[in-house]
């Protein structure tokens, strides 16, 4: 059965202390893994999609990474528009294209 | 681009009736759409997932007589509630994936259904 595992539950920080949040994963056959966030009452917004390991996503702030095992989402100096819930993702090429969710980080940046 | 409109985004109905959901993909094609429930504090739960012009497939231990999902073009999806429960009561996501693509999907902003 797919697993999709996120640590820490919560994670709080001074405004630009970086930090990385982790998505560990155990599935058979990787097909992709998908970060989003997601802000209270309101659905998920997509951030990254990763394929193979050693692949690296940047978006502003934010940068994804991506081993056999896990992922990381590390964030650079964040600002207190940074705070929601990071949700990680997987899908495998046996589970028809369906995407299993890990419970998520939620984080909150402080000024 | 990749926009999932959904709506209503809230809606309160007494117990016994009915709560129809409906989630567009605005600029973009969609031959797959997925149908979600979120409670508090906790992650997305698949209830099912839809191909356009077919019946939809749903995950172990949701009733498909109660959560009727329709997915009749390419960019609409519906979702009704029948006979609604205060259980019943929760967060509900679609999200849709463009034909262009193998594995994103992209969410909509979701529905806050409240049975009282």
């Amino acid at each position: 059965e797919d697993q999709v595992t996120q640590s820490p539950e919560a994670l709080r920080l001074q405004e630009g202390e970086s930090s990385s949040l982790n998505c560990s994963y155990t599935v058979s056959g990787l097909r992709g893994l998908f970060w989003y966030r997601q802000d209270p009452g309101k659905g998920p917004e997509f951030l990254f999609t990763l394929y193979s390991a050693g692949e690296e996503k940047e978006k502003e702030r934010l940068k994804a990474t991506l081993t056999k095992k896990e992922s990381f989402l590390h964030i650079t100096a964040p600002k207190p528009e940074d705070s929601a819930t990071y949700l990680c993702a997987v899908q495998t090429f046996t589970n028809a294209g369906k995407s299993t969710f890990g419970d998520g980080t939620t984080l909150t940046v402080k000024p | 681009g990749a926009v999932v409109s959904q709506h209503p985004s809230r809606v309160i109905c007494k117990s016994g009736t009915s709560v129809k959901i409906e989630c567009r993909s605005l600029d973009f094609q969609a031959t797959t759409m997925f149908w979600y429930r979120q409670f508090p504090k906790q992650s997305l739960m698949l209830m099912a997932t839809s191909n356009e012009g077919s019946k939809a497939t749903y995950e172990q231990g949701v009733e498909k007589d109660k959560f009727l999902i329709n997915h009749a073009s390419l960019t609409l999806s519906t979702l009704t509630v029948t006979s609604a429960h205060p259980e019943d009561s929760s967060f509900y996501i679609c999200s849709a994936r463009p034909m262009s693509r193998a594995t994103e999907a992209f969410f909509g902003q979701g529905t806050r259904l409240t049975v009282v």
